[in-house]
């Protein structure tokens, strides 16, 4: 059975740090993997979606790799800022019938 | 382009009362997902559908039933709302990559 985890659940760092957001699957049999932000109270945004036959995706700040040998996704933010703050979220569609999310991490960015 | 719609955005019921949420996209995709999200338990496909008039069951599908009578709607019912269906809801729909559109939620109570 796929499972999905998100270390940490919380990070606090200050503003201008570049960090790494970690996404651990057990089952390297995905689709796709997609990574989304959620302010609070809100809905999800896409941030950045990988193929299963890609290695990363990149979109300004932010950088997804996937490493399916291994397990793992990272989503890479550079020089972080206040509105990074958020809740992300990695989501793995393992079939057209199953998607599974991560937990989370909550990210605080201090001004 | 709106991108994918939910109403209500809020709503309280009382236990056996009955409801619908409705989730309409302009992307002209054929995919379409209902999701709740609760605290410690992540977001959690109830009900899924892979285009007009073809429904399917998710991972938490009892007490709902939906509906896809058209291609850019898709309805999600409560027949006897009860305090366990207090939940964020989430509506998706999926491009032709499987990437996936969320909608704004639905924060349902149940008392």
């Amino acid at each position: 059975k796929q499972e999905v985890t998100q270390i940490p659940a919380a990070l606090s760092v200050p503003e201008g740090e570049n960090l790494v957001l970690n996404c651990s699957f057990t089952d390297s049999a995905i689709y796709n993997l997609q990574w989304f932000r959620q302010d609070p109270g809100k809905g999800l945004t896409s941030l950045l979606l990988i193929q299963s036959s890609q290695r990363e995706q990149t979109s300004g700040r932010l950088n997804a790799s996937l490493d399916k040998s291994s397990g793992r996704s990272t989503l890479y933010i550079a020089a972080s800022q206040p509105g990074d703050s958020a809740t992300y979220l990695c989501a793995l569609k393992t079939s057209y019938d199953k998607v599974i999310f991560g937990p989370g991490t909550s990210l605080s960015v201090i001004p | 382009n709106a991108g994918v719609t939910q109403t209500p955005k809020f709503r309280v019921l009382k236990t056996g009362q009955s409801m619908t949420l409705l989730c309409a996209q302009d992307m002209n995709h054929e995919y379409m997902y209902w999701y709740r999200q609760d605290p410690g338990m992540g977001l959690r496909l109830i009900h899924y559908s892979v285009g007009e008039g073809t429904t399917a069951k998710g991972e938490v599908p009892d007490g709902y039933n939906v509906s896809r009578l058209k291609k850019q709607n898709f309805l999600l019912g409560l027949e006897s709302a009860a305090p366990s269906q207090t939940s964020v809801y989430f509506c998706a729909s999926i491009d032709a990559r499987l990437k996936q559109y969320f909608g704004p939620g639905t924060r349902l109570t149940v008392t």
